[in-house]
């Protein structure tokens, strides 16, 4: 099946500084998801991008749809202690085959206070 | 306040035991589907329905089965032929059209003693 490589698996950053993580596919998407999931918890979504090239906010959380339709980024600014968690991006191809997603290997980040 | 259950919480099974995780959502989702997450791998998915009486096998199907009776639960057997049940187990809904509109419990941990 399709997969999806994510990167980094993990960052360890201080309290402030920005991050930035990453997803690229071996094939298209039409849409893009990003989710964090907490510890013992679902996922929960962050940012949903639908066209190439499309550059998304959501608070200090910017995301882009890759314009090759093939990979997309995350940004966290100025992170806090409550960033930590794990990031998972998710791509879809149609609404066809029961829609459904392809998930990233997450990406675990810690933040230190 | 509409939104997915999943129980238990932590489960253990002794080897050779078929075990029954429980979904049910009140979200009026026609899809459902379950996803397995094992450490620094991504959601992988097991079986997925758009629609009562009828589901179709994921990625991983092998050693699992399920049934959808009722528009609102989707319970997930894991037989006694999966050879490695022991995982976080995540059930999600979604509303047919929306592409981001997948919905996460919060999980069941399944560990084989």
């Amino acid at each position: 099946g399709q997969q999806l490589n994510q990167s980094p698996q993990s960052m360890f950053i201080q309290e402030g500084e920005d991050v930035s993580m990453n997803c690229t596919s071996s094939s298209i998407f039409n849409t893009w998801l990003w989710y964090k999931q907490d510890p013992g918890e679902g996922p929960v979504l962050l940012i949903a991008l639908y066209k190439a090239g499309e550059l998304t906010s959501n608070g200090r959380l910017t995301a882009q749809f890759g314009i090759t339709r093939k990979d997309s980024f995350l940004n966290i600014s100025a992170s806090i202690p409550s960033d930590v968690g794990i990031y998972f991006c998710a791509g879809q191809l149609s609404e066809t085959s029961g829609s459904r997603l392809t998930f990233g290997e997450g990406t675990q980040l810690t933040v230190n206070p | 306040d509409g939104g997915i259950t999943q129980s238990p919480k932590y489960l253990f099974r002794k080897e050779g035991q078929n075990v029954t995780l429980s979904c049910e959502q009140n979200l009026n989702h026609d899809a459902m589907y379950w996803y397995r997450q094992d450490p620094g791998q991504g959601l992988r998915l097991i079986y997925y329905s758009q629609i009562v009486n009828d589901f179709q096998k994921g990625d991983i199907a092998e050693g699992y089965s399920v049934s959808r009776e009722k528009k609102e639960s989707f319970p997930l057997t894991v037989t006694s032929a999966q050879k490695n049940p022991t995982a976080f187990y995540l059930c999600a809904s979604r509303k047919t059209g929306v592409a981001h509109g997948y919905t996460f419990g919060s999980g069941t941990r399944l560990t084989v003693v």
